[in-house]
This record gives structure tokens, C-alpha cells and sequence, in this order.
């Protein structure tokens, strides 16, 4: 069955990288879209970016510096890297898979993972 | 960037009762809206994609409508497991943009 489960630190030093694998099952990531969003406690998502099926990226204006995505399509991961981490981004981030092609709905979810930045 | 402005924030209802949440696009997004659920502690659940097409395995009491800039989810005879979270969000462009969200809460 579809699966998307993210992994990483739980815990990151302010000014410092974030690096989260999305590893997936039951699908193709040739195939389907894969998306991260993020969402501080209490609050609602932010979209954050794309990693499109053909392989290119999209990703949110308002992170775009300092926000990478990749892929391994060999070990079903794509990943996130964002630098230069504050007390904002302390946040769950979420990877979700859409498979439009025309306009995208993510209709399956990462349980999550939450990453606090803290000295 | 499309903003989505999601109506009420909250919400207090009552077992049985119906309820409509709102949604509006800063600009038109030719119906490609995407409503999700979410509970507390959980990911969010896809409900309705296309303005209007219900996911399959979400009970037919909830529905979407709208098109342009203002879409519509509307629950009908509210179930306990119904009250959580909702949000709306642009389907159209990048950043896909969400609502703030709508809180639904037990009368």
C-alpha cells in the first residue's frame, strides 16, 4: 500500500541545516508528485515545495534561498534541506504525494515529523 | 501569490446539525480547490479535490461547491468523528496556498 514516512532530528541548532528524508512505498516517484509542508504548533500549512515526477523542483518564494529538494529514485527517498534555521521553524513537516497532473491534491500524507530548533 | 481567506476560524456545532465553510481566492482559480480534514495530533486528510469531487472513502455528507474566487464545504448531519479541523487550498499555482483553517468544535 502507499506509504510516505519522513525521518530526521528531532532537534537543530539555530543557524544550522535541516536534512529530512521522505521515504516512500506502493508508488513510483516517476510517476507521482511529492510535496513538503510544514505546519508550526497550533497553526496551519505552509506549502513549501515540490519535487515533480520528472525530476524538476518547485519551491515556496517566501523559503526559496534557503530551501532544497532532492531525490533518489533508486531508494524511493526524496529529500529536504533548508539552512540557516530559526525559532520559526519549528515546525511538523509533513511530505504528501499527488498524482494530478494538471492541478495537484495530496491524497496521501507522511504521519510527520516534528523538528524543533533550540540551542 | 494566491491568498485564501477561510470563514469562520471557528465554528461550534451540534451533533446532527449542518454546517458550510467558505473559502476565497485572492484571484480565480478555475475551480481547482482542494479541501482537507484534520484531526488533532494527525496528518491531514484529503476530503474533496475540483472544487467538488469527494475523495474516495468520505461519506457523501460532505460535499464542495463554488467556482471563481469562492468555494464552499459543506457537512451535512455532522457525525462525532467530524469535528476537527479544516482547511481550504489553491490548487491552481504555486506556492499552493492553504487557508488558515476553520476549527469545528462540539456545541
Amino acid at each position: 500500500q502507499v506509504q510516505l514516512m519522513e525521518s530526521g532530528p528531532g532537534l537543530v541548532q539555530p543557524s544550522e541545516t535541516l536534512s529530512l528524508t521522505c521515504t516512500v512505498s506502493g508508488f513510483s516517484l516517476t510517476s507521482y508528485n511529492v510535496h513538503w509542508v510544514r505546519q508550526p504548533p497550533g497553526k496551519g500549512l505552509e506549502w513549501m515545495g515540490v519535487m515533480w515526477s520528472g525530476g524538476s523542483t518547485d519551491y515556496n518564494s517566501a523559503l526559496k534561498s534557503r530551501l532544497s529538494i532532492s531525490r533518489d529514485t533508486s531508494k524511493n527517498q526524496v529529500f529536504l534541506k533548508m539552512n540557516s534555521l530559526q525559532s520559526e521553524d519549528t515546525t511538523t513537516y509533513y511530505c504528501a504525494r499527488d498524482e494530478a497532473t494538471v492541478a495537484p491534491y495530496f491524497d496521501y500524507w507522511g504521519q510527520g515529523v516534528m523538528v524543533t530548533v533550540s540551542s | 501569490d494566491i491568498q485564501m481567506t477561510q470563514s469562520p476560524t471557528s465554528l461550534a456545532a451540534s451533533v446532527g446539525e449542518s454546517v458550510t465553510i467558505t473559502c476565497l481566492a485572492s484571484e480565480d482559480i478555475y475551480g481547482s480547490l482542494v479541501w482537507y480534514q484534520q484531526k488533532p495530533g494527525k496528518s491531514p486528510q484529503l476530503l474533496i479535490y475540483g472544487a467538488t469531487i469527494l475523495e474516495d472513502g468520505i461519506p457523501s455528507r460532505f460535499s464542495g461547491s463554488g467556482s471563481d474566487t469562492q468555494y464552499s464545504l459543506k457537512i451535512n448531519s455532522l457525525q462525532p468523528e467530524d469535528f476537527a479541523s479544516y482547511y481550504c487550498q489553491n490548487g491552481l499555482s504555486t506556492p499552493y496556498t492553504f487557508g488558515a483553517g476553520t476549527k469545528l468544535e462540539l456545541k
